[in-house]
């Protein structure tokens, strides 16, 4: 089992459409990173936080840190949203250990 | 101006053959890493040096070694490349040593052994 779950591993919606994708961790940590890598390849960081709640446009970015688990929603998803996005914990140990990613095709 | 860059972008060659992977950053940090990035997308770091000194080493074979001449370069160079080692390398950059920082990603590097 990794240290790092994400779900669900594929994700497809419909324009318009609120997503969660979720992150659950079993090791002690810092900090959680949300990344996305886009169709191209390119990796860019969303938010990075050790609690509560980030919004950064129409993502948000949750975390508990008691139950080890973060969620990212998109509001009003579109399909430029489409991209790969990765949930990374910054652990005790001072690396950043990485979740499998979730796949996230939205239609118009 | 790009802020983390690395080069060659694609590299494909011959098992056995030796190569590297150039990275530069223009932000000004002090830490920078190198991940590996499977088939199946998944990242895993490397290494990671803050100021020219390594402080993280993976379990890397030692065909591996990354070469830091400066805080704003960070070189991969791969000997006896293997068909194992076909995947994307990722550098990164962050102010700070601690992965909690913030770090900002290079263009990737996509190596084809064959």
């Amino acid at each position: 089992k990794n240290e790092v779950e994400q779900s669900p591993q594929n994700l497809t919606a419909q324009e318009g459409e609120f997503i969660t994708i979720n992150c659950s961790y079993s090791v002690g940590i810092s900090a959680l990173h949300w990344l996305q890598q886009h169709p191209g390849g390119g990796i860019v960081s969303l938010f990075m936080l050790s609690s509560g709640k980030k919004k950064h446009g129409r993502l948000i970015a949750t975390i508990n840190i008691q139950e080890k688990h973060s969620s990212l929603h998109i509001t009003a998803s579109h399909p430029r949203d489409s991209a790969v996005y990765i949930c990374a914990v910054a652990s005790n140990t001072g690396k950043l250990i990485f979740g499998q990613g979730t796949t996230l095709q939205v239609k118009p | 101006d790009t802020a983390v860059s690395q080069t060659p972008k694609y590299l494909v060659t011959q098992m056995g053959n030796d190569k590297s992977i150039k990275c530069e950053q223009n932000l000004g940090h002090d830490t920078m890493y190198w991940y590996k990035q499977d088939s199946k997308k998944f990242l895993k770091i490397m290494f990671s040096y803050n100021n020219k000194e390594l402080i993280i080493n993976e379990t890397v074979p030692n065909r591996f070694s990354p070469k830091s001449p400066d805080k704003a370069h960070l070189n991969l160079h791969i000997n006896s490349l293997e068909l194992g080692d076909s995947a994307v390398y990722f550098c990164a950059s962050s102010q700070g040593r601690g992965s909690y920082n913030e770090q900002f990603f290079g263009p990737g590097t996509r190596l084809t052994v064959l």
